[in-house]
């Protein structure tokens, strides 16, 4: 079975900060995928970034950056010098390594970004 | 191009009513997924298509909750003798299709259904 945690329920944080929103994952599979999506106060969910457990690489876009750990079974999620826009619930989600695989999504973490 | 449609954006009804929630993939996208998505709490997989079968409803709470995609694009969820615990956030996503493994998967905006 599949499981992704995370943790933390919601996070306040003032414009600028740097914050990190932290997954651990569980999967017995040896390769899989792992996602991060973004779901802003209308609703609809955002696709940030696919990571394959091949890849340990981390990775930057922008303000975005990723930090894959699979020794710790982790995918931790930093946005620096946050902005109001950037206030939504982010999802970490995990699938499995196949053409069409649905997504094991974590119960969400929601950032508030207060100007 | 137009993303993933879903309706109606909110749906109303009385405990014990039947209702049917649409989702219209885009263009082109083999695979269609639907989820639903519980206050505070993640999207929660029900059923996925490839093209017109279904091809894991392993997600589906029970035998209430029917899903089909007769020409392999527009899809429809069907939910009989509706009960309060079925209100949620009803999610369709789509894909194109395998690509060096799972893709990313479009959300539509979802459907809101409320029980009575």
């Amino acid at each position: 079975a599949q499981k992704v945690t995370q943790a933390q329920t919601e996070i306040s944080v003032v414009e600028k900060e740097d914050v990190t929103l932290d997954c651990v994952y569980e999967t017995r599979d040896t390769t899989y995928y792992l996602f991060w999506y973004k779901q802003p106060p209308s609703g609809e969910l955002v696709f940030l970034i696919r990571r394959n457990s091949f890849d340990e690489q981390n990775e930057i876009s922008g303000r975005y950056s990723w930090n894959f750990q699979k020794s710790t079974s982790s995918f931790n999620f930093t946005i620096t010098a946050s902005q109001v826009v950037d206030s939504a619930v982010y999802f970490c989600a995990l699938s499995r390594n196949s053409g069409y695989s649905t997504l094991t999504f974590g119960k969400g973490t929601m950032l508030l970004v207060s100007p | 191009g137009a993303g993933v449609s879903q309706t109606p954006s909110n749906k109303v009804t009385e405990k014990g009513k039947y209702v049917e929630l649409r989702c219209d993939p885009i263009s082109g996208h083999t695979a269609l997924y639907w989820y639903r998505q519980s206050l505070g709490q993640g999207p929660e997989f029900l059923i996925y298509f490839q093209g017109t079968g279904a091809a894991d409803d392993s997600g589906l709470p029970n035998d209430r909750f029917f899903a089909v995609r007769p020409e392999g694009s527009v899809s429809t969820l069907k939910i009989q003798r509706t009960e309060r615990g079925d209100s949620a956030v009803y999610l369709c996503a789509s894909t194109l299709g395998p690509a060096g493994g799972p893709g990313e998967q479009f959300f539509g905006p979802g459907t809101r259904l409320t029980v009575l």
